[in-house]
């Protein structure tokens, strides 16, 4: 595609539920990126990817927080039990490789856990 | 940990005046780039100055780096409507992993 794309754009669950976002990145970027975005925490880095491998997962909240990448290409970020802080803007991000700096952001998914 | 701060956190101008930013960051990088942000969504690169230059200009931005103060400034020149937006500056955290983190941003209001 175009642009890198993340669904669903707005999300609103109940506290408790388990909530997967999903992120297709800019075709042929070996390298992804989720990012949360919240009042009180500004802009942090949560996981990358290299194809299909994490190697830091060090960004993650909790234990919650998983995320996976199939085929070098999509991937999904999952929230179980979620809480009510884990409300934030989740954006998504790919380069090219890791040693492209420049870093291309989806529009993000706005999460509400009420 | 190594982290962008933005300098001033608001901002409020005239169209057609210039707007400048900076960024201070704690520990060595070797690139520095700024990102734009509308509406609270996705952030759109602007431009990346490397740690061995020392400006670097694309349209009406101007970037300067500034490595022995840990401080790069964002100027933007002739300021319009559509530049009203936050602008954050990120650097890595090393050399080929492109974690980035980013400062509190600046919330740019230009006023018509």
């Amino acid at each position: 595609g175009a642009g890198v794309s993340q669904s669903p754009s707005n999300k609103v669950t109940e506290k408790g539920k388990d909530v997967e976002l999903r992120c297709d990145p800019i075709s042929g970027h070996t390298a992804l990126y989720w990012y949360r975005q919240s009042l009180g925490q500004g802009l942090e880095f949560l996981i990358y990817f290299q194809g299909n491998s994490a190697p830091d997962k060090s960004g993650l909240p909790s234990d919650r927080f998983s995320a996976e990448r199939t085929g070098g290409s999509v991937s999904t970020l999952t929230i179980q039990r979620t809480q009510q802080e884990d409300s934030a803007v989740y954006l998504c991000a790919s380069s090219l490789d890791l040693y492209q700096e420049t870093q291309y952001f989806g529009p993000g998914t706005r999460l509400l856990v009420l | 940990s190594q982290q962008g701060e933005e300098d001033p956190q608001a901002l409020s101008i005239q169209e057609g005046e210039n707007a400048t930013m900076n960024c201070s960051y704690k520990t060595s990088i070797n690139n520095l780039q700024w990102y734009r942000q509308n509406s609270g969504r996705g952030l759109v690169h602007l431009i990346l100055i490397r740690s061995n230059e020392r400006e670097k200009h694309s349209g009406r931005l101007r970037v300067t780096l500034d490595t022995s103060k840990k401080s790069s400034s964002l100027l933007i020149t002739a300021s319009r409507a559509a530049d009203t937006a936050s602008y954050f500056c990120a650097t890595p955290t090393r050399a080929g992993a492109q974690k980035l983190v980013f400062g509190q941003g600046t919330r740019l209001t230009i006023n018509p």
